[in-house]
């Protein structure tokens, strides 16, 4: 497998417009998790889903962020309008379900993003 | 809530120079306590994970061992390629993994 697949790897935009991340999760995981990574608060999930039913989405900051999962292999996450403050690095990331859930999660390269 | 926090924040070391890192955490049943590896522009790669106090693992020059509050990453006779962001991670009765803000390790050869 090639892993969780995300795009774009670099994303650079102007304040108010509309961003869309795309992640393509590893076959057969049941789990897809969304995180961002910034300097001041590193690893932070934002939202999880799990066979492509949104589970948690408590650490999405605010109503201006979004995601679906229409399928099995396929999430996005959207930001609209976007701002400078969310600049930051978002990963995907997807494990399987292996009954008591003991299990780690695998990462996608990230998509960097600069809103300017 | 569930929370995780690593020291060093950086450390520096010659190569060879055997150290530790430090995650500590509390969580609500723990379901795994997961270390991760991050090189620069990259996702975090997997290492270990550990389910119960006392548990040990190793993996070439690392090793990792749990106790009931919190987990060491022991590294012995390092190389400049063990140069990277190492991070911890927990699992509760969640199935989110909460993570610490990680250690940025420098070996110098």
């Amino acid at each position: 497998d090639a892993g969780v697949i995300q795009s774009p790897r670099h994303e650079v935009t102007e304040m108010g417009q509309e961003v869309t991340l795309r992640c393509k999760p590893i076959s057969g995981h049941d789990y897809l998790f969304w995180y961002r990574q910034t300097m001041m608060r590193g690893l932070e999930l934002l939202i999880y889903f799990n066979n492509n039913v949104p589970i948690d989405d408590s650490g999405m900051p605010e109503d201006r962020f979004s995601a679906k999962m229409p399928n099995a292999s396929f999430s996005t996450l959207k930001i609209q309008p976007s701002e400078p403050r969310d600049s930051a690095v978002y990963f995907c990331a997807s494990r399987p379900n292996m009954g008591a859930g003991n299990t780690e999660a695998f990462f996608g390269q990230g998509t960097r993003l600069t809103v300017v | 809530e569930d929370q995780v926090t690593q020291s060093p924040e950086a450390l520096r070391l010659q190569e060879g120079e055997s150290s530790s890192l430090n995650c500590s955490y509390t969580v609500s049943g723990l379901r795994g306590l997961f270390w991760y590896r991050q090189d620069p522009g990259k996702g975090p790669e997997f290492l270990f994970t550990l389910y119960s106090a006392g548990e040990e693992k190793e993996k070439e020059r690392l090793k990792a061992t749990l106790t009931k509050k919190e987990s060491f990453l022991h590294i012995t006779a390092p190389k400049p390629e063990d140069s990277a962001t190492y991070l911890c991670a927990v699992r509760g009765g969640a199935q989110k993994l909460v993570f610490g803000q990680g250690t940025r390790l420098t070996i110098n050869p």
